[in-house]
């Protein structure tokens, strides 16, 4: 059972804006960064935001990150048909030493 | 240029224990602040952490598997070793290996290895 909570899936059309959340408690999200993963069909997950809302090179602006409380969101803008991937948040739980959430996966329709 | 490699058997048989070898470049773990993870996918299913060592000798374990799991390095070969006893077919899954970076409140995972998957079956 993973120890945050993201909805199992979102869907956009291209060019919309789609929000992904990231849930979570004191013991993890509340005290801890977010970083956020895609993950392409067959290939190995590759980070998109780090420290919470810090893009790594390469990564383009249309992606970002947010984080308020127990909550983390990822906000997709300009959605592509290349975006359509499995989205995973994760936050170090300092109870559980447990990380990631259940996963989104994102349909671009 | 950052690599990690994972190595080990494809198959295993329930009740073995697997041993998982990662090779990396680009980094040492002898170097403050570096760290390396072990991270699973059952297929078609969500990402678990298993473990994690730290330059300076520290590891740290999902709590869950805990009295399964041993992670060691070998900072001379530039490698991360995990063991897992008493397999079952519930563990099957492709397996990862993955620089981590950051303090221990602000950890990301970059880069991922390419993973390997690992099949528990009789």
């Amino acid at each position: 059972q993973s120890v945050l909570t993201q909805p199992p899936s979102a869907s956009g059309t291209p060019g919309q804006r789609v929000t992904i959340s990231c849930s979570g408690s004191s013991s993890n999200i509340g005290s801890n960064t977010v970083s956020w993963y895609q993950q392409l069909p067959g290939t190995a997950p590759k980070i998109i935001i780090y420290s919470n809302n810090h893009r790594p090179s390469g990564v383009p602006d249309r992606f970002s990150g947010s984080k308020s409380g127990t909550s983390a969101s990822l906000a997709i803008s300009g959605l592509q048909s290349e975006d359509e991937a499995d989205y995973y948040c994760a936050a170090w739980d300092d109870s559980l030493n447990r990380v990631f959430g259940g996963g989104t996966k994102l349909t671009v329709l | 240029q950052v690599t990690l490699k994972e190595s080990g058997p494809a198959l295993v048989k329930p009740t073995q224990t697997l041993t998982l070898t990662c090779s990396f470049s680009g980094f040492s773990l002898n170097t403050i602040g570096m760290r390396v993870s072990w991270i699973r996918q059952p297929p078609g299913k969500a990402l678990e952490w298993l473990a994690r060592i730290d330059w300076n000798d520290d590891k740290f374990y999902n709590t869950s598997l805990k009295t399964r799991l041993t992670i060691s390095k070998d900072t001379s070969k530039n490698q991360v070793v995990l063991t897992m006893t008493n397999m079952d077919p519930v563990d099957t899954a492709t397996y990862y290996c993955v620089r981590t970076q950051g303090t221990h409140s602000d950890l990301w995972f970059d880069p991922w290895g390419q993973g390997t998957l690992v099949t528990v079956s009789s």
